[in-house]
Order: structure tokens, then C-alpha cells, then sequence
């Protein structure tokens, strides 16, 4: 079965602090995998999209690793700032998707709260 | 260049009434995804669209739900005698022409549902 968790649920951290974010991911055959912010009552942002080839992007504070063989992505950010407050969502799209490879399986996402 | 559109934002039915939301993806954009995210849990993938197709319907319920993407104008999703266990966030997100499955899908802001 292929799934999506992600590790903390929530995370408070003091403002200017660096922090990780995980995700792991039960099957390494997936197309790519994409990083998503969501504030409340809000749709979602797409931050980073890491194919499969790749093993990092990066867009400003932010950092995405990709390990594949091992199921696993990291989301860094530096220097953490209140309006990082959010919901990070992680999702995968499986090469060989339980429901087609045309969707994204999303993780549950860890709340971050980053306190001034 | 616009985003994906949904609305309404926010919609309110009592139980047994029909519930139709409504996308419009981005422009240029001839694929549409529709999530259902439902309280404290991810995202979860109900079907995917092209224009008068529908390519991947596998993650919708068997029941009262139906879904499509017409020539002209947005896509609907309908839902047909709503019951409580029907409200959750439902998002669409569009992408352009498909390359291999490397495409980003752009989320819109999601509509609101709750059945009363």
C-alpha cells in the first residue's frame, strides 16, 4: 500500500531558528515529489517539485532533499520568520499510483508555528 | 495570468440537498484533479479530468458523487443528497498537457462544505 506520513504533526519553534521537516514514503518508484504550504482556510502553494533524477532544490530560505532508496524528504528552512506559520504538506506521485499514476498522495502535514 | 478558480468558497446545505462546486483551472491548463480533504486528515485524490473525459475516477465514492469537465466552461463536482460525513475542504488543481507525469499541479483555493 502506498503511503505518505509525515513526522512531527506540529513543531513550535522560536523565530530565526533553522528547522526540518520530514516525509517518508512507502514505495521508491514515484515520479516526483512536491513540497506545499497551506494557511488557513486557504488553498494550497506549491514551494519545491523534486523529480525523481534530482536529489535537492532549492528556492530561497527554503531547502528540499530527496533520498529515494531509502523513502525519504527533508523540507530545511533557515532562519525561520512568523509568516513561516503554516501547514507543510508533503505529496508523492507513484509511478505505480494504487489509483493510476495521474495523482498525488498527500501526507498529513506538520502545523508550524513560529513564534516572534 | 489567473489561477485555478473555485467557487463558491464557502457553501452551507442541509442533508439530503445537492452540493455543486464549481473550477475553473488555469488558462492554457486542459487537466483538472479533484481532492477532498476532510477535517485533520491529508488531501485525498477523487478524480482526474480532461476536457469530456474522465480519465480517473478510482478515488471518488461509488455513491452520489459525480464529476465533469464539459468543452465549455468549468468543471463540477456534484454531490447528491449531501450527509454530514460530506463536509471537508474540496480542492481542484489543473495542469497543462501531460509530459511523462513530470507536470506541477496548480491548487485553487478550495471550497468549504458543510452539511448541516
Amino acid at each position: 500500500k502506498q503511503e505518505v506520513t509525515q513526522i512531527p504533526a506540529a513543531l513550535s519553534v522560536p523565530e530565526g531558528e533553522n528547522l526540518v521537516l520530514n516525509c517518508s514514503f512507502t514505495d521508491s518508484a514515484i515520479y516526483n515529489l512536491q513540497w506545499f504550504r497551506q494557511d488557513p482556510g486557504k488553498g494550497l502553494t506549491s514551494l519545491l517539485l523534486i523529480q525523481s533524477s534530482q536529489r535537492e532544490q532549492t528556492s530561497g530560505r527554503l531547502n528540499a532533499s530527496l533520498d529515494k532508496s531509502s523513502g525519504r524528504s527533508t523540507l530545511y528552512i533557515a532562519a525561520s520568520q512568523p509568516g513561516d506559520s503554516a501547514t507543510y504538506l508533503c505529496a508523492v506521485r507513484f509511478v505505480r499510483g494504487q489509483t493510476g499514476a495521474n495523482n498525488l498522495f498527500f501526507g498529513t502535514g506538520t502545523r508550524l508555528t513560529v513564534i516572534p | 495570468n489567473a489561477g485555478v478558480m473555485q467557487n463558491p468558497r464557502h457553501l452551507v446545505r442541509r442533508r439530503g440537498q445537492e452540493a455543486r462546486l464549481r473550477c475553473s483551472p488555469m488558462k492554457g491548463h486542459s487537466h483538472v484533479y479533484w481532492y477532498r480533504q476532510l477535517p485533520e486528515e491529508g488531501l485525498k485524490f477523487m478524480v482526474y479530468l480532461q476536457k469530456e473525459n474522465i480519465i480517473d475516477e478510482s478515488g471518488m465514492p461509488k455513491e452520489r458523487f459525480s464529476a465533469e469537465f464539459p468543452k465549455e466552461g468549468p468543471s463540477i463536482l456534484r454531490i447528491q443528497q449531501v450527509v454530514r460525513g460530506d463536509s471537508a475542504a474540496y480542492f481542484c488543481a489543473s495542469s497543462p498537457l501531460r509530459t511523462s507525469g513530470l507536470e506541477t499541479q496548480y491548487f485553487g483555493p478550495g471550497t468549504r462544505l458543510l452539511v448541516l
